[in-house]
């Protein structure tokens, strides 16, 4: 069966700071994969997605970059941490048209 | 209009209550359609999908009506562990979903 694993849960960083969250997918091979941002109390909001190693879409302009260097593996990183970054973090693949997610990665920038 | 769009809530009722949730969405075109739960501070799960009139599964039902673009989730006999926010989604585009800002359920005892 299908796993997904996120890494870390929780997250704390100072502003100014670099930030990288990986995510992996196993039991399956060329999966789409996405990370979202929810921030406290609003939507999902997709950061990027990914149909293949290296091919990156980017929903929205932002202070965040995403790379794709194995099939399964998913990366979101940041040079430098802004205020605004803090949220609840979210991998997620699919197949078909249902998405499954990680257990997602609480940051706070402080 | 909102591509996806549903009344945030909360929705409180008591133990045993039936409660239905709406969820409306703006592109015609949408073929199928889904509904997850999210529990506080957790990743949403799926629920249901929606791929013709309706799903059934257990005390949950969901119906879709094509002429007024909705989707509805019904809870029957309800529990304190429904108590969660309910997320409607509509694929979009290429391999997108539209999310709904959720629907806050609080099963009271």
């Amino acid at each position: 069966s299908q796993t997904i694993h996120q890494w870390p849960a929780t997250l704390v960083q100072p502003v100014g700071s670099p930030l990288s969250l990986e995510c992996t997918v196993e039991g399956t091979s060329n999966p789409n994969l996405y990370w979202y941002r929810q921030a406290a109390g609003r939507g999902l909001q997709l950061l990027f997605y990914s149909v293949g190693i290296g091919q990156i879409s980017s929903e929205v302009p932002q202070n965040l970059s995403a790379s794709r260097p194995q099939d399964r593996q998913f990366i979101l990183s940041s040079k430098k941490l802004l205020l605004s970054d803090s949220g609840f973090y979210l991998c997620a693949w699919n197949l078909g048209l249902e998405a499954f997610f990680g257990q997602g990665t609480r940051l706070t920038v402080v | 209009r909102k591509e996806v769009e549903q009344d945030p809530g909360p929705f409180n009722v008591p133990e045993g209550a039936t409660v239905a949730f709406n969820c409306t969405y703006s592109n015609s075109a949408s073929q199928s359609f889904f509904w997850y739960r999210q529990d506080c501070r957790k990743e949403p799960k799926l629920l249901m999908s929606v791929y013709s009139s309706g799903n059934e599964d257990g005390r949950f039902t969901a119906q879709l009506n094509r002429a007024s673009q909705y989707i509805s989730l019904l809870i029957r006999d309800s529990k304190l562990s429904d108590s969660a926010t309910y997320l409607c989604v509509v694929p979009g585009n290429n391999r997108k979903l539209i999310w709904g800002l959720g629907t806050s359920l609080a099963v009271n005892p």
